[in-house]
């Protein structure tokens, strides 16, 4: 099992620039989240898919549109990237299992918006 | 309003030593959930204890338990016998209850330093 997969690993992006960020698990999840995490900061929800076919805001969803394609995949699009969308953005998914709730983390995705 | 709270910024804790690391969180949900990740400076985020808020007794991981005090409100991580490995990040983060579907937010962090 892959877990959960994000490209690109990098990317830099000049204002108002567009792009989509993918994320994938192979684990049969329902839920899927995306966070950010800025430097020397915690992680902030930007959106969270409880299931195929929704969507939820979570703390900072402005400036942010997602699409949770199918089970596997969630995506996270900018529509015109602004430098304070710099950061790390983090894909998760969850399930639940004996012991409780448990999130698996992507590598993330550093982007740099000049 | 921050829900969670950490208000230990950096702590430092000698090899071999036990470190308690604070928590605190604030809901109206009666079904909540509390979570321990650690970020070593690799980056990557590292699943380390869950505790639901209707379990009786506090959870523990081997060498990880977390000190669950509902009525404080709040979920204490301990590590004993800590390693140089253990240096790292680590984020309390709360499910939220009945209406929320699996939604998890985080607090702002406390960074570790283990001293040989």
């Amino acid at each position: 099992n892959a877990g959960v997969t994000q490209t690109p690993k990098f990317q830099v992006l000049k204002t108002g620039q567009s792009m989509t960020l993918q994320c994938a698990q192979d684990m049969n999840h329902n839920s899927m989240y995306w966070y950010r995490q800025d430097p020397g900061m915690g992680l902030r929800l930007i959106y969270y898919s409880a299931s195929e076919g929704t969507t939820d805001k979570g703390e900072v969803p402005n400036g942010y549109n997602v699409s949770r394609l199918n089970k596997r995949e969630f995506s996270l699009r900018l529509e015109s990237a602004a430098p304070s969308q710099t950061s790390v953005y983090f894909c998760a998914s969850s399930q639940w299992a004996a012991g409780g709730l448990k999130q698996f983390f992507g590598p993330g995705t550093r982007l740099t918006v000049l | 309003a921050q829900k969670i709270t950490q208000t230990q910024p950096g702590m430092f804790v000698q090899e071999k030593e036990a470190v308690t690391l604070d928590c605190t969180y604030d809901t109206s949900d009666q079904s909540y959930g509390l979570f321990w990740y650690k970020q070593p400076s690799s980056g990557e985020m590292i699943f380390l204890i869950y505790q639901g808020s209707y379990d009786e007794q506090n959870a523990t991981e081997g060498r990880y338990s977390l000190n669950f005090q509902k009525a404080r409100k709040s979920a204490n991580l301990v590590i004993s016998a800590s390693q140089l490995g253990d240096s790292a990040m680590y984020f309390c983060a709360m499910r939220e209850g009945e209406t929320s579907y699996d939604k998890v937010i985080f607090g702002p962090g406390t960074s570790l330093s283990v001293i040989p």
